[in-house]
């Protein structure tokens, strides 16, 4: 049974440009979210989307953006990179009910130069 | 605003032995709270978990126990293995549709 994948599993980008990193949650997962990991601190909640809604949104610029997909995926769009969004990002994916139980991915390291 | 910390960057304990990891919280409205491990290049692995009606949680040699006067809640690990050895990360959740994380806690047990 996958867990949940994401990709690419790390990435290089340039200071302005734009990017964007995929995620496919657990079967029968519809809620995702994304989380941002800097090094040396913990996972900051960036989005939480449900049944394609978004429903929560984290501490972040306009510049991030998310959606989710008919098929429960989803993608994470980061516009005009700069060099503090290096990071680990993160997704995470959770069933219909119960309480919490949140299974992450491996995550996309993005390196922005 | 730090809403939940883990106060003790790293933590070194001999192989057998209990490791106790700390973590404190401020938002009084949190009503979950999880630990979670995460070794090198992989994403966070939930461990175990505890609601704030109860005061403690146990799930084999992981043992969780909350506090809610004092804000604080600690994992006890017994015995500690050498496989335990990762970055250990406190979270907590008031709404069900996010978590606040800590800063994180290395842990390294010396066999």
């Amino acid at each position: 049974d996958a867990g949940v994948t994401q990709s690419p599993t790390h990435l290089i980008k340039t200071r302005g440009q734009q990017v964007t990193l995929r995620c496919s949650p657990i079967s029968g997962h519809k809620s995702v979210s994304w989380y941002q990991q800097v090094l040396g601190q913990g996972p900051q909640f960036i989005f939480q989307y449900y049944e394609k809604e978004e429903r929560g949104r984290g501490n972040f610029p306009d510049r991030f953006s998310a959606r989710q997909f008919p098929n429960y995926s989803s993608e994470l769009n980061v516009n005009a990179l700069l060099l503090g969004d290096s990071a680990l990002y993160l997704c995470a994916s959770s069933p219909p009910t119960g309480n919490y139980g949140y299974t992450f991915g491996s995550g996309t390291r993005l390196t922005v130069v | 605003d730090q809403q939940v910390k883990q106060n003790s960057p790293s933590l070194s304990v001999q192989e057998g032995r209990i490791s106790i990891l700390n973590c404190d919280y401020t938002n009084s409205m949190f009503d979950y709270f999880l630990w979670y491990k995460k070794y090198p290049a992989e994403g966070p692995t939930f461990l175990i978990s505890i609601s704030s009606i109860k005061d403690k949680n146990e799930d084999g040699r992981f043992t969780v126990f909350l506090n809610k006067s004092a804000k604080h809640l600690s994992l006890h690990i017994v015995p500690s293995q050498p496989g335990d050895s990762a970055v250990y990360f406190c979270a907590a959740s008031d709404e069900g549709n996010k978590l606040v994380f800590g800063a994180g806690t290395i842990l390294r047990v010396k066999s």
